[in-house]
């Protein structure tokens, strides 16, 4: 099983500025297979980002993904305060599939 | 635009089975990958398993020996079964559609999830 650990657990930046998020693997992740959740209290994860690097339908272009083999990064430009959630990556490689433990963006 | 539903108890005994429905409206359930995703309070996502409407299923070794996964396409819902639980199987049940036609595509869309407290 591939786990995937994510890190900071908590960042707390303010609106406008930036945020980076970081996936690592324990094994190389397949065709970049990783994805990007947002989850908000009380809700269902969203996809951001499949393939490391692609925007999934609707998510605003300052949500952009990079990385491969063993580690991926989400980086959020110019926060917005609807930004303001949990993120997990999921790797879809192999299975089981696995999801980080999260990362928590918090308003400072 | 595909919706995803989740229905059942929100509470069940331990020892005793968890049995949950997915109704999926707007699209077929057919020719699709389909995965139960389940989170406990204020904790991270667990992959419960995965089917496809031909009948094969994957599932996570963790769960594997309580879970069974079933599908109805007359009524385009999917089901899962999880027996002997215990405290620990209380989370927030989710099910998700696999984007493409093959098991290794990330998760779209995702139902809103449902509450299943396991207590006497």
């Amino acid at each position: 099983e591939i786990v995937l650990t994510q890190t900071p657990g908590t960042l707390s930046l303010s609106p406008g500025e930036g945020a980076t998020l970081s996936c690592r693997a324990s094994q190389s992740v397949s065709f970049r297979y990783l994805a990007w959740y947002q989850q908000k209290r009380g809700q269902a994860p969203r996809l951001l980002i499949y393939g490391a690097s692609s925007r999934a339908t609707g998510i605003p272009d300052r949500f952009s993904g990079s990385g491969s083999g063993t580690d991926f990064t989400l980086t959020i430009s110019r926060l917005d305060p609807e930004d303001f959630a949990v993120y997990y990556c999921q790797q879809y490689g192999s299975s089981p599939y696995s999801f980080g433990q999260g990362t928590k963006l918090d308003i400072k | 635009q595909v919706q995803l539903q989740e229905s059942g108890p929100g509470l069940v005994k331990p020892s005793e089975t968890l049995s949950l429905t997915c109704t999926v409206s707007g699209g077929s359930i057919s020719s699709y990958y389909w995965s139960w995703i389940r989170q406990p309070a204020g904790k991270g996502l667990e992959w419960i398993g995965r089917f496809y409407t031909s009948g094969s299923s994957s599932y996570n070794p963790s769960l594997k020996s309580r879970v069974t996964m079933s599908v109805d396409t007359s009524k385009n819902q999917f089901s899962l079964k999880l027996s002997s639980v215990t405290a620990a199987d209380t989370a927030v049940y989710y099910c998700a559609r696999h984007v493409g036609a093959t098991p290794y595509n990330w998760f779209d869309p995702w139902g809103q999830g449902t509450l299943v407290t396991v207590s006497s």
